[in-house]
């Protein structure tokens, strides 16, 4: 059964420091996103990506924090200056219509 | 604002018994409703989804329920097993096609032997 993976599963950083997530979506999925869950917390939306561009995105998801979809396989998170606030378990879901499916997840840590 | 509220305290329950997990939402017209398990330090799975004209949702052990005058959807696992243990989570969604989730804060679910 296709499947969404997510690497690195875990990620160790220092403050300030720049970190790229990346996953690999169902292949014929068309939306793509990315949740976020902070330890001992609910999962949080940061962003959706349709037609190579944002579809939509959350207060979560400043400047720091961009995506991109590079090839036809790839979804990318890039944070541009970790924070301490920014450690967290991120999740990357795909889906053709409604049902989403979920990565594993990167544990990220930053230090 | 927003809310969408599971239930508050953890549910512990006797295999083979019928657990029922509750979600309430208020200010919110969710086009339809999942439901996932999310084991520690995995990712969510997907269960059941369940659309605003519908009712009832069904798949082997798993029943759901929606009701959009209520506004509360409620998660039966019939015959549970130690297996089931994980926490439950609620999601609702606001588009048709291509929305984001909004996630309740899940209900830790235990079964024992």
């Amino acid at each position: 059964e296709p499947e969404v993976t997510q690497t690195p599963s875990h990620q160790v950083t220092q403050m300030g420091q720049e970190v790229i997530l990346r996953c690999v979506p169902i292949s014929n999925h068309l939306y793509f996103y990315w949740y976020r869950q902070i330890l001992g917390q609910k999962v949080e939306f940061l962003v959706s990506f349709y037609n190579n561009e944002i579809s939509e995105k959350s207060e979560i998801f400043d400047d720091q924090f961009s995506v991109e979809r590079p090839d036809g396989s790839n979804f990318t998170l890039k944070i541009r200056s970790t924070k301490l606030e920014d450690s967290a378990m991120y999740f990357c879901a795909s889906t053709i219509t409604d049902t989403q499916y979920f990565g594993p997840g990167t544990r990220l840590t930053v230090l | 604002s927003q809310k969408i509220e599971q239930n508050s305290e953890a549910l512990n329950i006797q295999e083979g018994k019928t657990a029922t997990l509750t979600c309430n939402y208020t200010n919110y017209s969710p086009a339809y409703l999942q439901w996932y398990r999310q084991d520690p330090g995995r990712g969510p799975v997907f269960l059941l989804l369940i659309r605003e004209n519908e009712k009832e949702k069904r798949k082997e052990r798993l029943k759901v329920t929606f009701d959009t005058t209520l506004k509360q959807s409620l998660f039966h696992i019939t015959a549970s097993q130690p297996a089931d243990s994980a926490t439950y989570l609620c999601a609702l969604a606001s588009w048709r096609q291509g929305g984001k989730l909004i996630f309740g804060q899940g209900t830790e679910l235990s079964v024992k032997p």
